[in-house]
């Protein structure tokens, strides 16, 4: 089963600050997904990656497949962006297995 | 874009009572549907993945009788709990990839927030 770990487990910071999310993972994998939920519970797909980089608006992506290693970025932050920021990791065999995922980042963005 | 509706959005019922959770898709057919449950604090758990037309395929561990899935058509998934404790007490999301694979973007319900009272 893949263990996939996020780091920090809680982050606050003022607005307009550049954000950083880790994801480390430790089985290969065919697919990882960025997902964003918001205190409602709420769950919004914000990115899925298979390899590079993928950028949308103030939020970029990047995984490094070698490395075992993904990143989520948000520049000029905003206190909207206050939320949990779920990594989960996909297999190409899909299957019962399904996806496996991260314990979240909660972060919160002070105005 | 795709659209996964999910309801009731927050129930409360007694012990022992059985509660129905929907999943429809709106836009798209969904072959597959996936039901999750989250305790505060934790980490989504795949409970069982509903497939239209034939057995959904539970996670070890999760209770087949007691969680009842069916997946009715194309567009329709329901989460049943039977005689419901305390202990289930949890949020519970739906998602569905459009596509039918983990490997497509994934379409989240807004979740059902159950009490058990």
């Amino acid at each position: 089963k893949n263990e996939v770990e996020q780091s920090p487990q809680n982050l606050t910071a003022q607005e307009g600050e550049f954000i950083t999310i880790n994801c480390s993972y430790s089985v290969g994998i065919s697919a990882l997904h960025w997902l964003q939920q918001h205190p409602g519970g709420g769950i919004v797909s914000l990115f899925m990656l298979s390899s590079g980089k993928k950028k949308h608006g103030r939020l970029i992506a990047t995984i490094n497949i070698q490395e075992k290693h993904s990143s989520l970025h948000i520049t000029a932050s905003h206190p909207r962006d206050s939320a949990v920021y779920i990594c989960a990791v996909g297999y190409s065999g899909g299957g019962a297995d399904g996806l496996t995922f991260g314990k979240g980042t909660h972060l919160i963005i002070q105005p | 874009g795709a659209v996964v509706s999910q309801h009731p959005s927050r129930v409360i019922c007694k012990s022992g009572t059985s509660v129905k959770i929907e999943c429809r898709s709106l836009d798209f057919q969904a072959t597959t549907m996936f039901w999750y449950r989250q305790f505060p604090k934790k980490s989504l758990m795949l409970m069982a993945t509903s497939n239209e037309g034939s057995k959904a395929t539970y996670e070890q561990g999760v209770e087949k009788d007691k969680f009842l899935i069916n997946h009715a058509s194309l567009t329709l998934s329901t989460l049943t709990v039977t005689s419901a404790h305390p202990e289930d007490s949890s949020f519970y999301i739906c998602s569905a990839p459009p596509r039918g694979s983990y490997n497509s973007p994934l379409h989240f319900g807004n979740g059902t927030r159950l009490t058990v009272t």
